[in-house]
């Protein structure tokens, strides 16, 4: 079965500060990798997605990600963050093979002051 | 374009009563999901239906069932709530292809005494 972990529950950051986000997933087929936010009192939207190619994928808002296969790893980056990127951002896994079902990380909580 | 609906948003609950959160899509997406969202566990999937006509377990679905009632519609019961079922419950949907985006609709929060 296949799982994602996220290493941060939290982190604070200043405005302008850079933020990148870790997540790991295990898995040892094909997969496509997510980052999914969530506003505060808003349901989630998704930021980015890999599924093949150029293992760095833009997203939206200024975010990117790398997918780096031997690391099994799709770490999330923003070069300098607003206050309005205050959210929680999920990293989320599908494995070809299992079909249309994601599996979600725990979770991170991002809180950029002013 | 709505997107996702769920209702209702909000629910209070004693133990042991029953009710039903209802999820509808109007983007003729084949798959439907039922996630729930608990602090630091992230989203856990309860059931899925991949097409219209089938439903299956994920990772947590004891306590809960689901009907697929046609293709835009997929609720979810409870029979016997409890209190840890106190969740915010996110109704998803995607397209069956390969990409297995997911689309949400705003969640609903339920509270179990």
């Amino acid at each position: 079965a296949q799982s994602v972990s996220q290493h941060n529950h939290h982190v604070i950051l200043s405005e302008a500060a850079s933020l990148e986000l870790g997540c790991n997933y295990s898995y040892g087929g094909t997969v496509n990798l997510f980052w999914y936010v969530q506003y505060p009192g808003q349901h989630l939207q998704l930021l980015l997605k890999y599924f093949s190619g150029d293992p760095l994928v833009k997203g939206i808002k200024g975010f990117e990600a790398e997918f780096i296969k031997s690391k099994f790893s799709f770490n999330l980056r923003k070069p300098s963050v607003q206050w309005s990127d205050t959210a929680e951002y999920f990293c989320a896994v599908n494995a070809r093979a299992a079909g249309n079902k994601l599996t979600f990380g725990g979770g991170t909580r991002v809180l950029v002051k002013p | 374009n709505a997107g996702v609906t769920q209702t209702p948003k909000f629910q209070v609950l004693k133990t042991g009563q029953s009710m039903t959160l209802q999820c509808a899509q109007d983007m003729n997406h084949n798959s439907m999901y039922w996630y729930r969202q608990d602090p630091g566990m992230g989203l856990r999937l309860i059931y899925y239906s991949a097409s219209e006509g089938t439903t299956d377990k994920g990772e947590v679905p004891n306590g809960y069932n689901v009907s697929r009632l046609n293709k835009r519609e997929f609720s979810l019961r409870l029979e016997s709530a409890a209190p840890s079922q106190t969740s915010v419950y996110f109704c998803a949907s995607s397209e069956w292809d390969r990409s297995g985006e997911l689309f949400f609709g705003e969640g609903s929060r339920l509270t179990v005494l």
